[in-house]
């Protein structure tokens, strides 16, 4: 049964970092894409960047270039965003989900089939 | 402002059929498949459709879509109200090569 846990929620100061986990089981790894979404509160699904562990690349949306990092640990099967520079509207609950690839490149037709359980992220002064 | 846009809201009574709506354009459910997901209160989000109209292994055959042109569509027949909750429209967008959703609708079972 595939699963992603993602680590527990965080609390951070205006311009710290946050680094969250999302370790896979269940399934290899390699084979397939993570994806990062986040929710602000009483808002909708934003993307916001993915890798693909066996190549190793990482791609981002616009609005994160320079502050989000998403890497990947094979041997652990495990997936981290850091998002640095954090602000009060980085306040949200972040969740890694799954991707099947095709052609080296995210699946679109397939979607995003497991999702982690959500990691809330609080920036408070 | 989200990529996709879908109408904030939707209701209906127990047995009623509802239908979802979700606009984009040529960068993205013009050309590539929609995914739709569920999200009940408080929990992650779940794929429902993908593919435009293939459900995932579990999901009741109540759940259909539906895609023409650049919109997409979600009906829901048979409506229970274990079915309350927010539902998003997504596609993968060429021009912003990124996955893009809709602003979400939810769902009101009256």
């Amino acid at each position: 049964q595939v699963q992603l846990m993602q680590s527990g929620t965080e609390v951070k100061k205006p311009g710290s970092s946050v680094k969250v986990s999302c370790k896979s089981s269940g399934d290899s790894f390699t084979s397939y894409a993570i994806a990062w979404v986040r929710q602000a509160p009483g808002q909708g699904l934003e993307w916001m960047g993915g890798i693909i562990p066996i190549f190793h690349t990482a791609n981002y949306a616009q609005k994160f270039q320079g502050r989000l990092t998403i890497a990947a640990d094979g041997s652990t099967t495990t997936a981290f965003m850091e998002l640095s520079s954090l602000r009060s509207d980085d306040t949200a609950v972040y969740y890694c989900a799954r991707s099947h690839l095709r052609l080296g490149h995210y699946d679109t037709f397939t979607g995003l089939d497991y999702w982690g359980q959500g990691t809330l992220v609080t920036v408070s002064s | 402002q989200s990529v996709l846009t879908q109408t904030p809201s939707a209701s209906g009574t127990p047995g009623q059929r509802v239908t979802i709506s979700c606009s984009g354009s040529s960068s993205n459910i013009g050309i590539n498949t929609v995914n739709w997901y569920q999200q009940l209160p408080g929990t992650a989000p779940k794929l429902l459709i993908f593919g435009n109209d293939e459900r995932p292994s579990g999901v009741p055959d109540r759940f259909s879509g539906s895609k023409s042109g650049t919109s997409a569509s979600l009906a829901i027949s048979g409506l229970q109200s274990e079915d309350e909750a927010d539902y998003y429209c997504a596609a993968w967008d060429d021009s912003l090569d990124a996955w893009v959703f809709g602003g979400g609708t939810k769902l009101t079972v009256l």
